[in-house]
């Protein structure tokens, strides 16, 4: 079983672009979670998805960041008109729901550094 | 609102010592699941335990163990006769279940992470 995988594994971008990652969860797993982890801190959950459907975001989210799972596989995080707060680690987790259960697997992290 | 404090934010200790990493944890809810997860240098973070809020029992993994206690709201990590292969940040979370079903509402809420340093 592989795991899940995250691209890039570091973005180094100029403040005012615009980023893409994308994250493939482990194979059939339905939930597909978004953390944020900056120096020394945990990670700070963003968003998820139950299939296609995305369930929650969280108010860290701002306007400028947009999640999609199109067909309840791979997901894309965009960050649009970065900004340097944004710089940080993006982690993608995903799980599979059964009764009473909901293990996250993680994948290995975007780095992100805006200049 | 749920809330993880790992008040130990670094702990040193020399090989073969045992460690014990605090969590203790804030929740309304009466359904709730607690993990501890591992992130080595590489960065990535890996499950170690998933405990649910009706099972208090103690586990034992190897050389770890976890002690439950919902009396004082606390979930500690014992690592007996620690290695330098267990240098790490430590993260302990918390989801809460959110409705009468009792399946995971998802949302992890992580606390700042205990890095434990094991000397040779």
């Amino acid at each position: 079983d592989t795991g899940v995988s995250q691209n890039p594994r570091h973005k180094i971008t100029k403040r005012g672009q615009n980023v893409t990652f994308r994250c493939d969860p482990i194979s059939e797993h339905n939930r597909l979670y978004w953390y944020r982890q900056t120096l020394g801190q945990g990670p700070e959950f963003l968003t998820y998805f139950q299939n296609e459907a995305q369930l929650e975001k969280s108010r860290l989210l701002s306007d400028r960041f947009s999640a999609e799972r199109p067909k309840g596989s791979f997901s894309t995080l965009e960050i649009q008109r970065t900004e340097q707060g944004d710089s940080a680690m993006y982690l993608c987790a995903s799980s599979l729901t059964t009764s009473g259960t909901d293990t996250q697997y993680f994948g290995p992290g975007t780095r992100l550094t805006v200049l | 609102a749920q809330k993880v404090t790992q008040a130990q934010t670094e702990i040193s200790v020399v090989e073969k010592e045992d460690v014990t990493l605090d969590c203790v944890y804030e929740t309304r809810d009466t359904t709730y699941y607690l993990f501890w997860y591992k992130q080595p240098p590489s960065g990535e973070l890996v499950f170690l335990i998933r405990r649910n809020s009706f099972d208090e029992q103690n586990e034992i993994s190897g050389r770890y163990s976890w002690n439950f206690q919902k009396s004082t709201s606390s979930f500690n990590f014992t690592i007996t006769a620690s290695q330098v292969v267990d240098s790490a940040v430590y993260f302990c979370a918390l989801s809460e279940a959110g409705n009468a079903g009792g399946t995971s509402y998802g949302k992890l809420t992580f606390g700042q992470g205990t890095i434990l340093t094991v000397h040779p």
